[in-house]
Parts: C-alpha cells; sequence; structure tokens
C-alpha cells in the first residue's frame, strides 16, 4: 500500500501568492515524522520542514508552514509568497519510527510552477 | 566538501555490464542511505547502513543489486549485469542516524545512470 499520498502532479502560482501541496500518509505507528523536500530542475534534494507525530504545533520554516491534521493523516506543506526561485519538485515524506527505522518513503511529487 | 558527494555524476552503459556507483557521506554521519529516482517519480529506498549494524537491504529490487560500506564511511552500489530498466538517478542521503524523528538526511546530487 502507498503509504504517501500526493494527489496533485503539477500546479501553477502566481508570484507572491500562497500555495498549499497536498500530502496523505498511512501508518500504523503511533511515533513517525514527516518531511518535505524540495528538488529544484538541478536535481538536489533539499530539506524545507519537519512535523513530529507528538508536535502539537504545526511547523514552521519561514515562508514553509505545514498544516498537521492528524486525525485526517494529512501534512499539507504551504508556501506563502511564492518566488519564481520556488518552482520546484516538492516531495513529501515519512519515517516511521515504530521498528527504528530510519528510512524515508516518498510521495511521487508535487511540481510546481511559478508564474511572474 | 561539506555535502554528500557522489561519483561519477553521469554514467552511461551498456546492457549487461556490472556498474559501481560510489557515495561519500558527511563526515561523522553514521547513517547512510541509497535511494533511486526514476524519471518524474519519487524516490524509492534501496538500502540503508547504520553504523555496524547489518544493513537493511529490504529496498534492492533483485540479487544484481548489493552495496557496501567500509570503515563507515564510503559505500559503493554495484549492479551487475544492468538492465535497461536500471536506467535512473540513484541518489545518496546520510544523517546522524539518531533515534529521534528529525534526523534529517541530506542527499547528494545523485548519479544519472543510462543503460543502452
Amino acid at each position: 500500500a502507498q503509504k504517501i499520498t500526493q494527489t496533485q502532479p503539477g500546479m501553477f502560482v502566481q508570484e507572491k501568492e500562497a500555495v498549499t501541496l497536498d500530502c496523505t500518509y498511512d501508518t500504523s505507528d503511533q511515533s513517525y515524522g514527516l518531511f518535505w523536500y524540495k528538488q529544484p530542475s538541478s536535481g538536489e534534494m533539499i530539506f524545507l520542514i519537519y512535523q513530529g507525530s507528538y508536535d502539537e504545533q504545526n511547523a514552521t520554516e519561514g515562508r514553509y508552514s505545514l498544516n498537521f491534521q492528524k486525525a485526517r493523516k494529512s501534512a499539507n506543506l504551504v508556501i506563502s509568497a511564492s518566488q519564481l526561485g520556488d518552482s520546484a519538485m516538492y516531495f513529501c515524506a515519512m519515517r516511521e519510527l515504530g521498528n527504528n527505522d530510519y528510512k524515508l518513503s516518498f510521495g511521487a511529487g508535487t511540481t510546481v510552477t511559478v508564474r511572474a | 566538501g561539506a555535502g554528500v558527494s557522489q561519483s561519477p555524476s553521469n554514467k552511461v552503459t551498456e546492457k549487461g555490464k556490472d556498474v559501481e556507483l560510489r557515495c561519500d557521506p558527511i563526515s561523522g554521519h553514521t547513517a547512510l542511505y541509497w535511494y533511486r529516482q526514476s524519471l518524474g517519480q519519487g524516490l524509492e529506498f534501496l538500502i540503508y547502513f547504520q553504523g555496524n549494524s547489518a544493513p537493511d537491504k529490504s529496498g534492492l529490487p533483485s540479487d544484481r543489486f548489493s552495496a557496501e560500506r567500509t570503515g563507515g564511511s564510503v559505500s559503493t552500489l554495484t549492479i551487475q549485469r544492468t538492465q535497461q530498466e536500471d536506467s535512473a538517478v540513484y541518489l545518496c542521503a546520510s544523517s546522524l542516524g539518531r533515534r529521534s524523528g528529525k534526523s534529517e538526511q541530506f542527499f547528494g546530487p545523485g548519479t544519472r545512470l543510462t543503460v543502452l
């Protein structure tokens, strides 16, 4: 079964506007971590933001915030005030800690294109 | 260099040949991961090394794939008798390997493998 689902293959957003990228996850572990990575056309994977399953507050990192809804098993990424440099592929990933596991399970990604 | 390095950056090989891909993790990182990314897709976990523990090989797609990590540092991913479906970007990542959920993985630039 797919552990991470990203239903939006591609999105367009106007510069300076906010965009929300959807991510839902599937796990039976009580302890897990959720990550968002950015992959520009150059190919490197850039860590953006992290949310732990026990964190009570939604994570924020600059223009990035994570809308964590645990009961719905969703961890949507919000990018505020989009910039042209935000054009990239964005991946949601999960690490399940129940079995002392370290590997990440990734979604298929969402391509974001920021228009001037 | 402070980041994860991988070599070669590009590898073109003929079907049936063996290839070796190298990863040099961040100094001090005890955990090392290999992922595979097919064109336009998310990352697929291959193998994970943590300190002196036995590696987690659960993601290796076939027995043609193997990896080793010498001296707890550099890792080599070997693909024997390459097939066209092995064509992908192979990404290496390392982390501190802490038990805490946020043990962030830092990715290398990847090796683009093309099997003709």
